[in-house]
């Protein structure tokens, strides 16, 4: 079965910072993809930033990027220039389309932006 | 485009009663999943439907239920409600086409938080 991890419950950044938060999976799949969400208070999911398997150049969003090691099966999301409205819960999530649309979502970090 | 709308967004029952959650998708999105979040058990899949028919169940009493209607909107049932099911359900679309682009992206609701008591 698919597991996601995510090693960091809690991490603090100070604004204007960067931080990395880290996701590790497990799966024998060579094809799949790799999610990042953010959930705000509001508790409205986000898409942050995704991942396919079979590209090796690390997706980048803006201020987010990924650093995307899949023999080691690592996910880590990096966030530069931290801002308020970054914090929230971070979610790490894993898809096998052979699954159909199901996803696997790792237990959350939940980042606190320091002013 | 309107996003993914969940109704109700708060529920209250109790223990033994059933309930319904109703999911209407982002125009054109033809897959809806959902998903059960708790403090302990974190994001859990319950299920997904695709062109009416449901093409995933994660692993989930048969007490949970769905369906999902021919404009896509999704509703889901759970009969003989217990306490452990006090959660926030989650509804997420995609456009899920073939092929790659990623359409797979799934789209979040709101939630409907349901409370048992």
């Amino acid at each position: 079965a698919q597991t996601v991890t995510q090693s960091q419950p809690e991490m603090s950044v100070q604004e204007a910072e960067t931080v990395t938060l880290s996701c590790t999976y497990d799966t024998s799949e060579s094809d799949y993809y790799l999610f990042w969400y953010k959930q705000p208070p509001s508790r409205q999911m986000i898409l942050v930033i995704r991942q396919e398997a079979y590209k090796q150049q690390n997706a980048t969003e803006n201020r987010f990027s990924v650093n995307f090691q899949k023999a080691a099966k690592s996910f880590s999301l990096k966030i530069s220039d931290s801002q308020l409205g970054d914090a929230a819960m971070y979610f790490c999530a894993y898809r096998w389309p052979n699954t159909g649309n199901q996803f696997y979502f790792g237990t959350g970090t939940s980042l606190t932006v320091i002013p | 485009k309107a996003g993914v709308t969940q109704t109700p967004r708060y529920l209250i029952k109790t223990r033994g009663q059933q309930v319904t959650l109703s999911c209407s998708p982002i125009s054109g999105h033809r897959s809806v999943s959902w998903y059960q979040q708790t403090p302990g058990q974190g994001l859990q899949f319950l299920f997904e439907y695709f062109s009416e028919t449901q093409r995933n169940k994660g692993n989930f009493p048969g007490r949970f239920s769905g369906r999902q209607f021919s404009n896509s909107r999704s509703e889901m049932n759970v009969s003989t409600l217990e306490l452990g099911d006090s959660a926030l359900y989650l509804c997420a679309s995609s456009l899920a086409l073939r092929g790659r682009g990623g359409t797979d992206t799934q789209y979040f609701g709101p939630g409907t938080r349901l409370t048992v008591l």
